[in-house]
């Protein structure tokens, strides 16, 4: 059983849909990710939480939009996606940002998203 | 140039063979190293971090090589279930990348009977 759960898994949706992706942690941690994998490139960091507070936003588009709540919960909400967003969406957390030097991110199963 | 690069492979490795891969990375002021296992269809797990003298764990070993700004990982005596991505990760340590892991895109193994 995974300490960062990830809904929905498969998420399949149109251009000019509104979706959200949900991420859960349970390990009591301080900060919160969100990554984009695409295949046969590497992770990209799109948007980091440190305490309920962004502390990263990598050059996500706007159609991309965050949300974190409380500690435990993040979302990431999607709204007039294009095809070229069509990937696998992981949800990470760690114990806190900035440091890192135990590099261990925990991450969730991810939730992959095609966009027709 | 990429910050992070690694051999896509594939390595098809026979069972109980040894495999070795390397991996590069740009920024001579990283400080942190580790090796992360991606298993087909599943998130990424730490395998293990990359110390300067070198560390094991088991059947693995990974090297730090900060002259020519690499990393490698060594599996001895593989197993089937070693079949996996592995990703390379290093966090940086420049006024752009503090505190950032950055992933190379991964090299593949598949280990065959």
């Amino acid at each position: 059983e995974t300490g960062v759960t990830q809904t929905p898994r498969h998420l399949v949706m149109g251009m000019t849909n509104k979706k959200s992706l949900k991420c859960e942690q349970h390990l009591g941690h301080n900060a919160m990710y969100w990554y984009k994998q695409s295949a046969k490139k590497p992770l990209e960091l799109m948007f980091v939480y440190s305490l309920e507070e962004r502390v990263e936003n990598n050059s996500v588009p706007s159609r991309f939009s965050p949300e974190c709540p409380n500690s435990s919960h993040l979302f990431l909400h999607l709204h007039t996606l294009q095809p070229e967003d069509s990937a696998l969406y992981l949800c990470a957390s760690s114990q806190t940002w900035g440091g890192l030097d135990t590099g261990e991110l925990f991450f969730g199963e991810g939730s992959r998203l095609t966009v027709l | 140039r990429k910050e992070v690069e690694q051999d896509p492979g594939p390595f098809n490795v026979p069972e109980g063979a040894t495999v070795a891969f390397n991996c590069t990375y740009s920024n001579s002021a990283s400080q942190s190293f580790f090796w992360y296992r991606q298993d087909c269809r599943k998130e990424p797990k730490l395998l293990m971090s990359v110390y300067s003298s070198g560390n094991e764990d088991g059947r693995f070993t990974a090297q730090l090589n900060r002259a020519s700004q690499y990393i490698s990982l060594l599996i001895r005596d593989s197993k089937l279930s070693d079949s996996a991505t592995y990703l390379c990760v290093v966090n940086g340590r420049g006024t752009d990348s503090w505190g950032k892991l950055q992933f190379g895109a991964g090299t593949q193994v598949v280990v065959t009977p």
